[in-house]
């Protein structure tokens, strides 16, 4: 069975970064042509799209956010973190991790992990 | 690269429901349909244009002609009340539509 959980602080400061961990099970990281995406949903606005990481580790970022932006993949931990710094409070918003599974696009969402910014 | 789609569609129970999603180059190109219920994951419902995934509804449909792909729910029903989203790629980078709120 396929999951993605979302972990990470429910509350940063403004100018702090942001750590989320997407920890995944029922599959391998390292497989090929899977990968990983995050988005995010501000209260009362659309769904967008942050970064990718590709099975091969090629990374791919929102061209507005990619200077603040990172993400990475241990595959050994079934892990994929995703790094914002210096967070403002437009950051506020429920983030979430998918999987892409190649032709099919995105198949498994986890559930979301709330993050407010916040003095 | 953007995709657009209007802001919302409103439709009464048991008819035919239509959202499109527009971009410059979305006929070379396959798209894919989410629907993201308020406090929910968003769930997969169109894939390569008009694949649908297991355990999705016969009555969603999905096509792509020239510059515009639609997304058709026939015989909506209440349950079906959601923001969706078309997503296509650009490259190595995805581009996300606007959403569109489908009111039943």
């Amino acid at each position: 069975q396929v999951t993605l959980k979302e972990s990470g602080p429910v509350l940063v400061k403004p100018t702090e970064t942001l750590t989320l961990t997407c920890t995944v099970s029922g599959f391998s990281l390292s497989s090929g042509n899977l990968g990983i995406s995050w988005f995010r949903q501000p209260p009362g606005k659309a769904l967008e799209w942050l970064a990718h990481v590709f099975s091969n580790g090629e990374e791919s970022y929102r061209t507005s956010l990619k200077n603040r932006l990172t993400i990475s993949k241990d595959s050994s931990k079934s892990h994929v973190v995703l790094t914002m710094t210096n967070v403002d409070p437009v950051d506020t918003a429920t983030y979430y991790c998918t999987r892409w599974g190649g032709a099919v696009d995105f198949d498994y969402w986890g559930q979301g992990t709330p993050v407010t910014v916040s003095s | 690269y953007e995709l657009t789609q209007p802001p919302s569609v409103s439709v009464s129970p048991g008819q035919t429901a239509i959202i499109t999603c527009s971009g410059e180059s979305l006929g070379d190109q396959y798209t894919s349909w989410y629907q993201h219920k308020p406090g929910q994951a968003p769930i997969l419902v169109i894939y390569q244009d008009s694949k649908r995934p297991s355990g999705i509804p016969e009555r969603f449909s999905g096509s792509n002609s020239g510059s515009t792909t639609a997304l058709t729910i026939s015989g909506t029903q209440a349950v079906d009340e959601a923001d969706y989203y078309c997503l296509a790629w650009d490259s190595t980078s995805v581009v996300f539509g606007g959403g569109t709120k489908l009111t039943v």
